[in-house]
């Protein structure tokens, strides 16, 4: 199993300039999470999803889009990047809890990450 | 509101020196406790997890314990490695969503 991969693993863009990133999992999990990193800051959740077809916004969606078209899939979109989009961008991905607890309890499994660069 | 609470670091060891990285949460209910570690260049992965009071947990020669009481799940190891040279990510989740809260990570270095 590859388990969580992430494309590209870097980019440069410029103000203005939209990407997507690409999340892939191959554990059958039914959430998907992507997070940014940032010095002082730790992680932030910029959007999730619960399963195929549905997301939800995070801590910091601004900027963002998602979409979960496939189970394995979920993807993140800049339309417009700017320079405070600046980051390194993991996505996660983990079981769904069942009542009362077990499937891994909330355990989440990372990506390698992706740096962007927005001059 | 939730959150972690842990020293951003960086901590500087000698190896095979005792490690202590504290970690205290806010949270309501009865959160699944973890730490991540993530090394250089890598993302994050699973060090260990303790999902309901006074359960340890341990791999790789880490411990932690989930109290309830004191609202922490301090990270220590007795002899550190260079090896464990690598940023520690104290987090909690709870809730049907599954949505994970990170502290800010601390920076370990050991040095030979």
């Amino acid at each position: 199993n590859a388990g969580v991969t992430q494309t590209p693993k870097f980019r440069v863009l410029k103000t203005g300039q939209s990407m997507t990133l690409l999340c892939a999992q191959d554990m059958n999990h039914e959430y998907m999470y992507w997070y940014r990193q940032d010095p002082g800051m730790g992680l932030r959740l910029i959007h999730y999803s619960v399963g195929e077809g549905t997301t939800a916004k995070g801590e910091v969606p601004d900027g963002y889009n998602v979409s979960r078209l496939k189970k394995q899939n979920f993807l993140l979109g800049l339309e417009s990047a700017a320079p405070s989009q600046t980051s390194v961008y993991f996505c996660a991905s983990s079981y769904r809890r069942l009542a009362g607890g077990t499937r891994l309890d909330n355990e989440q499994f990372f990506g390698p990450g992706t740096r962007l660069t927005v001059l | 509101g939730n959150s972690v609470t842990q020293m951003e670091g960086p901590v500087t060891l000698s190896e095979e020196a005792f490690l202590t990285i504290n970690c205290t949460y806010t949270a309501t209910g009865y959160p699944s406790l973890f730490w991540y570690v993530q090394y250089p260049g890598e993302g994050l992965q699973l060090l260990l997890k303790a999902t309901k009071a006074d359960d340890k947990g341990s791999n790789k020669g880490f411990e932690a314990t989930y109290r309830k009481e004191t609202t922490s799940f301090h990270l220590e190891k007795g002899s550190v490695q260079v090896s464990d040279s690598a940023v520690y990510f104290c987090a909690w989740g709870s809730g049907g969503y599954q949505k994970v809260t990170f502290g800010i990570g601390t920076k370990l270095q050991v040095i030979p």
